[in-house]
């Protein structure tokens, strides 16, 4: 049972501005870095935005994310087909001295 | 090119032991933490185990606790997983995964393996 909530689902049309919440708690978004991950049916997971804002060389500049508090969004900016895919937040929690996933959402091009 | 590869996945009944090894290659694998990942048929990542580049530091969900053990071996660039007494519930993909930094918790994971499947039967 994650302690990272997200919708289920997201979506909208290409072009359109997309926004996946992440929702946690003192003793992980709000006291540490949140990245988020990438991952395509039957692949492995990649990270696309780590330490709350910062892209990887090679993720396109419409992925954006941001942290206030005790929650995290990640933004797709220009949605494309490709986009089709689970995304999924992270962060270490000290209280459980572990490192938790969100729920994961799969973001849907309409 | 950072690489890893996972290896020694397979079917296994419930209450038996398995390891489980990862062979890294393209970096200085004595420098970064390790991970080790696993995702349910059809569910979510959960985070199974990390452990530092110098094997100072060990951390374990609580799900696997006392009966997974992570270790490495720097000089031959791998990384294991003991899992002893599964369970039917630890069926799953099993990934490696590179930490960002050598110490001394989970950051971002900056790189995957392919994954293997572990399959516990009764």
């Amino acid at each position: 049972q994650s302690v990272l909530t997200q919708p289920p689902s997201a979506s909208g049309t290409p072009g359109q501005r997309v926004t996946i919440s992440c929702s946690g708690s003192s003793s992980n978004i709000g006291s540490n870095y949140v990245h988020w991950y990438q991952q395509f049916p039957g692949t492995a997971p990649k990270v696309l935005i780590y330490r709350n804002n910062q892209r990887p060389s090679g993720v396109p500049d419409r992925f954006s994310g941001s942290k206030s508090g005790t929650s995290a969004s990640l933004a797709i900016s220009g949605l494309r087909s490709e986009d089709e895919a689970d995304y999924y937040c992270a962060a270490w929690d000290d209280s459980l001295s572990g490192y938790v996933f969100g729920t994961g959402t799969k973001v849907t091009a309409l | 090119e950072v690489q890893l590869e996972e290896s020694g996945g397979g079917l296994v009944q419930a209450g038996a032991s398995l390891r489980v090894s990862c062979t890294a290659s393209g970096f200085s694998f004595s420098s970064h933490g390790m991970n080790w990942v696993r995702q349910a048929p059809g569910k979510g990542l959960e985070w199974v185990s990390y452990i530092s580049s110098g094997s100072g530091t060990i951390e374990y969900a609580d799900s696997v606790k006392g009966r997974f053990t992570i270790s490495r071996d720097n000089a031959k660039n791998s990384l294991y997983l003991q899992m002893n007494s599964l369970r039917l519930e630890d069926t799953a993909v099993y990934y490696c995964a590179r930490d960002h930094a050598g110490c001394c918790s989970t950051t971002s994971l900056d790189f995957w393996g392919q994954g293997i499947l572990v399959t516990v039967s009764s």
